[in-house]
């Protein structure tokens, strides 16, 4: 089946340090995207990928940063400059810009 | 700055009953429009989406939203809600550009909606 994973589902950072959250689709969508969801809040943008080994900065970047090494995958990195990290993040890719956004299943980010 | 209102951050109905969530937007042009629904810990699945053409959408689930230019609202409704449709709904629309130089969506904070036996 095609869709859009992340991992992990739970993730714990200490303080100080970086972690990378990881997504991977196979539904062949050149751009992907990851948001980042607070309780009583929508979404918001963080980075996002029209295509490989490009990505531009959406409306909250401070503190993280991606990669676009390959079509299928998008990983985010929480850094530790990120003062707020505790969220819950979501992947999403679409075919093109213009296109619907599909998303993954998320995953929760706990500050230890 | 376009931005997205879902006036009612909680709302609870009766099994059965008809449905309708609220959704404004501020957006200039003609905007692209999408519903999603949120179980808790889960992604955000499409319900459905308005590009252009007829002004009223029909999605999964039984749910349709129609899209009025003069109150710059889409408003997603159901006829008879089950209890299982319990779960956060999310109004978004295609931001600045979207379509050239961005693809962000920008989101509403979402309404809960409960649905009581």
């Amino acid at each position: 089946d095609g869709g859009i994973t992340q991992s992990p589902k739970y993730l714990f950072r200490k303080e100080g340090q970086n972690v990378t959250l990881s997504c991977e689709q196979n539904l062949n969508h050149d751009a992907m995207y990851w948001y980042r969801q607070d309780p009583g809040q929508g979404l918001r943008l963080i980075y996002y990928s029209q295509i490989v080994n490009d990505f531009q900065k959406g409306d909250i970047a401070e503190g993280y940063s991606v990669s676009r090494e390959k079509k299928e995958s998008f990983p985010l990195t929480v850094t530790s400059a990120q003062k707020n990290p505790t969220a819950f993040y979501l992947c999403a890719s679409s075919g093109g810009l213009r296109e619907t956004q599909y998303f993954g299943p998320g995953t929760r980010l706990l500050v230890l | 700055a376009q931005s997205v209102t879902q006036p009612d951050i909680h709302i609870t109905v009766s099994e059965g009953a008809s449905l309708e969530l609220r959704c404004n937007y501020s957006y200039g042009a003609t905007p692209y429009l999408f519903w999603y629904v949120q179980s808790p810990g889960q992604g955000l699945q499409l319900l459905l989406k308005y590009f252009s053409g007829d002004t009223l959408v029909q999605g999964i689930k039984g749910f349709e939203a129609e899209f009025k230019r003069s109150q710059s609202s889409f408003n997603l409704r159901k006829p008879s809600v089950h209890w299982s449709d319990a779960a956060e709904y999310f109004c978004a629309v295609g931001g600045p550009n979207y379509g050239g130089s961005q693809g962000n969506l920008i989101f509403g904070k979402g309404t809960k909606l409960s649905v009581k036996p």
